[in-house]
């Protein structure tokens, strides 16, 4: 069973499109995020989620809204997809005793927007 | 502004030998010092972490060393397999408003080569 799973793996779309990632983990955990990983690697929080509370927002701009039905399920929803969205967005989790610090990753989301 | 910086940006070592990976910082609030690795396609997972109570931790092959004088930590990894071909991340954990943040290196492509 893989512990954080978030879906689709790869996203192709034309710019100005809506799209969303959904992403579930059965950890238990109580803590979600949103990472995104750019061209050259770097990774960069976007989002935390607390039992289905926002904890942490970055300076991502807000066609970005990310969604907590529960706290097992993260979603990322994209609106007016622009060329610099294209990246990996990785989901994430983690036991809210150890926050940050000891974080299980999904296997990413490529998205590319044409 | 990147708060921690990580080198080299890429790495290539002989089966057998000695990989280091360097990574300094400038928060002095940063208290935990994790290590990710991420292989193509997947997400990173944890390996190794410090806190900087100690100078030294050691897991198998992996190593981390600490300098809190100097700002700095770096992984070694004895006798480098294929295997561990990977991108490497250092990461610095930052108390933000009791929520820990964790910020990452720019990351490091290490190439094992038999």
């Amino acid at each position: 069973d893989t512990a954080v799973s978030q879906t689709p793996k790869y996203l192709v779309t034309q710019m100005g499109n809506d799209k969303s990632i959904k992403c579930e983990q059965n950890l238990g955990h109580d803590t979600m995020y949103w990472y995104k990983q750019d061209s050259k690697k770097f990774l960069k929080i976007m989002f935390s989620y607390n039992n289905k509370e926002l904890i942490i927002n970055e300076t991502v701009p807000n066609r970005f809204s990310p969604k907590s039905p529960d706290k097992a399920h993260l979603n990322l929803h994209i609106n007016s997809l622009e060329l610099g969205d294209s990246a990996v967005y990785f989901c994430a989790s983690s036991p809210w005793e150890d926050t940050n610090e000891k974080l299980f990753f999904g296997s990413g989301t490529q998205l590319s927007v044409l | 502004q990147q708060q921690v910086k990580q080198s080299p940006q890429s790495l290539i070592v002989q089966k057998g030998g000695i990989s280091i990976i360097n990574c300094a910082y400038e928060n002095t609030a940063f208290d935990y010092f994790p290590w990710y690795q991420q292989f193509p396609g997947k997400g990173p997972a944890l390996l190794i972490a410090i806190r900087p109570d100690v100078s030294e931790k050691k897991e198998g092959r992996f190593t981390i060393s600490f300098n809190k004088s100097a700002k700095q930590f770096s992984l070694h990894i004895m006798d480098s397999q294929p295997g561990d071909s990977a991108t490497y991340f250092c990461a610095a954990s930052e108390a933000l408003y009791n929520t820990d943040k964790l910020i990452f290196g720019t990351g490091t492509r290490l190439q094992v080569f038999p």
